[in-house]
This record gives structure tokens, sequence and C-alpha cells, in this order.
């Protein structure tokens, strides 16, 4: 079994500061992929980041980085420099190497303010 | 421009009605997942489909009903077995499940009249 627990359901951050979304996992595997993905108001979902868990060094995407501690099963997402455009719900997402497909948590609804 | 296409994107049903929506994609995957989206409740797996010609039920598969005829499509029937069918769908494809990112289609609104 798998499950991914996002215990933020709002988060709110003020343009250009920094904020972080926490995500949780629990997992019996030991490969395994873990995502970001981004819903805008306009219900596109756009994939934000990715790690895989064989790899020891966080993955970043410009403003967007994750720490990843796998001992603990977290994968916390931080946004640099926060825009009004990274207004959205943002979903953490697991999928085991020999799986079948994306396990979603259920999302954490990011409010950036001027 | 590759993608995957969702249609419509907003569809409504009669209670008692089947109603199919359609997911294509010309990015060449193999993969296909249909995902059903509730408030608070994230993403949850319906269907998913590895290769033509086959798939296999997800968490709620219950009133639901696939085929994979072709690589490019991969619908979805909501029957009228399905007991609350009023939600977002979302249809998303991939290379190779588990190896790769998934890509989403702009999805369907459902709503039950």
């Amino acid at each position: 079994a798998q499950t991914v627990t996002q215990s933020q359901p709002e988060m709110s951050v003020q343009e250009a500061e920094t904020v972080t979304l926490s995500c949780t996992y629990d997992t019996s595997e030991s490969d395994y992929y873990l995502f970001w993905y981004k819903q805008p108001p306009s219900r596109q979902m756009i994939l934000v980041i990715r790690q895989e868990a064989y790899k020891q060094q966080n993955a970043t995407e410009n403003r967007f980085s994750v720490n990843f501690q796998k001992a603990a099963k977290s994968f916390s997402l931080k946004i640099s420099d926060s825009q009004l455009g990274d207004a959205a719900m943002y979903f953490c997402a697991l999928e085991h190497v020999s799986g079948y497909a994306l396990n979603f948590g259920k999302g954490t609804s990011l409010l950036v303010t001027p | 421009d590759g993608g995957i296409t969702q249609s419509p994107k907003y569809l409504f049903r009669k209670e008692g009605q089947n109603v199919t929506l359609s997911c294509e994609q010309n990015l060449n995957h193999d993969a296909m997942y249909w995902y059903r989206q509730d408030p608070g409740q994230g993403l949850r797996l319906i269907y998913y489909s590895q290769i033509v010609n086959d798939f296999q039920k997800g968490d709620i598969a219950e009133g639901y009903s696939v085929s994979r005829e072709k690589k490019e499509s991969f619908p979805l029937t909501v029957t009228s077995a399905q007991k609350n069918p009023t939600a977002f769908y979302l249809c998303a494809s991939s290379t190779y499940a588990g190896l790769t990112e998934a890509f989403f289609g702009q999805g369907t609104r459902l709503t039950v009249v």
C-alpha cells in the first residue's frame, strides 16, 4: 500500500517571499519517484519538479526546490521569490518504479498576496 | 504540437444514462490513465492501461468502464451504476508506467442533472 499525505490544506505567502509545502508518504518499496504537480485555476495539471528516490541530491527547477528526506519519507516543496502566478493547487505524488500510476495527495491550495 | 486532448470540456448527464468521455493523445505514449478529482480528495485512479487491448482497475473503478483499442485513445464510460458521477475527470498518459512523468489533458467536468 502507499499513501501520500499533504497536511496543509491551504497556505498563504506574500509576493517575493518563500513558502514551503509539506508532503509525507508511506511505501514499503525502495525504488520510486516523487513529483510535485501544480493545478492553476485552468485546472491543467503541470509538472513542477521530480525526484528519483535513489538520488540523494535534492532536485531544483529555477525557483522551485525540494527537500527530500528518504528515511523520514518526507518530500517538501520550497518556492522562492513567490509570484502571483504561483497561486494554484499543489499536489504531491508518488510512483513506484515497478508500479503503474501516480498516487496523489489531497493537495495544498497556495494563495499569493501582493 | 503533441499533446493529450479531452472532450468535451463540460458534459451534462441525466440520471440513469451512460456517458462516454473522450481522451486522445498523439505523444506515442504506451500508458494512459483516468483520474477522478473531487474537492478535497485529490486525484483518485479509476482505470489505467499500459498497452493496447489491456487495462486494469484502479482504486475507484466501480461504475466505470474503459477500452483501449488504439494506442492513441482511451475513452471512459460513466455508467448508470456510478452512484455519484458528478466530478472533474482527468486523463493522462506517459511513456511507460513507473518511469516517466505523466502528461495531463485539460479535463472534463461531468454534471448529473
